[in-house]
């Protein structure tokens, strides 16, 4: 069974850090493209970054370049995402999807919230 | 980047009908448009990808069809579990950018 658990999540004031963390499991990590989607609270669902098989190529929304990094650990299993420089439209939750061939993401996690707030 | 315009935003119906949501690609995609559903309180999950192959679980009820910029949802013979929201996402190009929702409810 796949699985996607997210951490690390939490509140934040302004221009502070968190980084997210995601573990997977029941699938062969290094055979997915992996990403980041958020959500914040009311509004659709908002693709923030991806990550290849390898780490070796990474694509981010506008928004949040140059304060996010998406990285992974293949032998760790695990996804994550430094995020710098905190605004409260950053605020969401943030939700770990493993992607199929063609883009489209197939599994999801439950999600970890973000509340940037001063 | 590509945007994607949903149509309707929201949508009554009663359990037994069919119903069709429309997306609209601001360019041609070809055939990387793929399907969510969400319950509240819920993860999305993948209904369609690739305009129109189901994802494993996904009962045949449900179908998707279109290419370049148009594309549809159908659902016949709506159950309990359809009433929920509906995203529809380009994954031609980054940012896979999503539709800003249909909700379908009961009338």
């Amino acid at each position: 069974e796949v699985q996607l658990v997210e951490s690390g999540g939490g509140l934040v004031q302004p221009g502070g850090s968190l980084r997210l963390s995601c573990e997977a499991s029941g699938f062969i990590f290094t055979n997915h493209w992996m990403s980041w989607v958020r959500q914040a609270p009311g509004k659709g669902p908002e693709w923030v970054a991806n990550i290849r098989e390898d780490g070796s190529e990474k694509k981010y929304v506008e928004s949040v370049k140059g304060r996010f990094t998406i990285s992974r650990d293949n032998a760790r299993t695990s996804l994550y995402l430094h995020m710098n420089d905190l605004r409260d439209e950053d605020s969401a939750l943030y939700y770990c999807v493993r992607d199929r061939r063609g883009g489209a993401n197939d599994y999801w996690g439950q999600g970890t919230l973000v509340t940037v707030s001063s | 980047d590509i945007q994607m315009t949903q149509s309707p935003s929201s949508l009554s119906a009663s359990g037994g009908d069919r119903v069709t949501i429309t997306c609209r690609a601001s360019e041609n995609i070809i055939n990387f448009l793929n399907w969510y559903r969400q319950r509240p309180g819920k993860a999305p999950e993948l209904l369609i990808y690739g305009a129109s192959t189901l994802q494993v679980g996904v009962p045949s009820r449900i179908s998707g069809s279109g290419s370049g910029r148009d594309f549809t949802l159908t659902i016949r013979s709506l159950q309990r579990e359809d009433f929920a929201t509906y995203y529809c996402q380009q994954s031609y190009r980054t940012p896979h950018t999503f539709g800003r929702g249909t909700k379908l409810e009961i009338k």
